[in-house]
């Protein structure tokens, strides 16, 4: 069983809906959580980081839940722009190793 | 500000040959971290350095790949001799810590080995 398990996608969804994301880790020790967006044949950079209290940025929403081990994301109004690979990252105890997800693909369409 | 750096950014090279991959973290930065990413394993950590200092080479696939960082400011990837399999894109990240803990990774653009 994979560490980070990511529905692959693609979603495909006009301009303007909202979509949301899963993701559910096994490991109980993980720490910390983090969404990171990675566009084709680009670099990954950090979306946003998942807090236990669930925490907004703009349009994204993220979500953890400790108990069931699973972290969401929730894009509101989507935008031509936001057609991304969406990563679900967890760190284990206080190590620096991040372990990555498979990635969700966003496909946002006119 | 100049982000991480890595070269080449394309490289094409025949099995059996050795591959050097190098990485410039951003200035200040105290980790460094080697990462692999292909259709079928997705993206993988090979090793991390802090303050030049391996921590974790769990990720490393096997003999043929070293990884070095003589220095704050540079690190190579070595790949010898280099197999079809090895072909990836290679990514550099580096990150400075903080008092919160896991601090956010800055990925360079990576390379892209194609071993034929």
């Amino acid at each position: 069983r994979k560490e980070v398990e990511q529905d692959p996608g693609p979603f495909n969804v006009p301009e303007g809906a909202t979509v949301a994301f899963n993701c559910t880790y096994s490991n109980s020790a993980s720490q910390s959580f983090f969404w990171y967006r990675q566009d084709c044949r680009k670099e990954p950079k950090l979306l946003m980081s998942v807090y236990s209290s669930g925490n907004e940025d703009g349009r994204f929403t993220a979500q953890l839940n400790r108990a069931s081990q699973y972290i969401s994301l929730l894009i509101r109004d989507s935008k031509l722009s936001d057609s991304a690979t969406y990563l679900c990252v967890v760190t284990v105890d206080s190590s620096y190793k991040l372990i990555f997800g498979s990635g969700t693909r966003l496909l946002v369409r006119p | 500000d100049a982000g991480v750096i890595q070269s080449p950014r394309h490289e094409v090279t025949e099995m059996g040959q050795e591959v050097t991959l190098r990485c410039k973290p951003i200035s200040g930065h105290d980790y460094l971290f080697w990462y692999r990413q292909t259709m079928m394993r997705g993206l993988e950590l090979l090793i991390y350095f802090n303050n030049n200092v391996p921590i974790d080479d769990s990720g490393m696939p096997e003999d043929r790949f070293s990884a070095k960082m003589p220095n704050a400011s540079f690190s190579t990837l070595k790949i010898q001799p280099s197999e079809p399999r090895d072909s990836a894109v290679y990514f550099c990240a580096s990150s400075l810590r903080g008092s919160g803990g896991t601090e956010t990774q800055y990925f360079g653009p990576g390379t892209r080995l194609l071993v034929l």
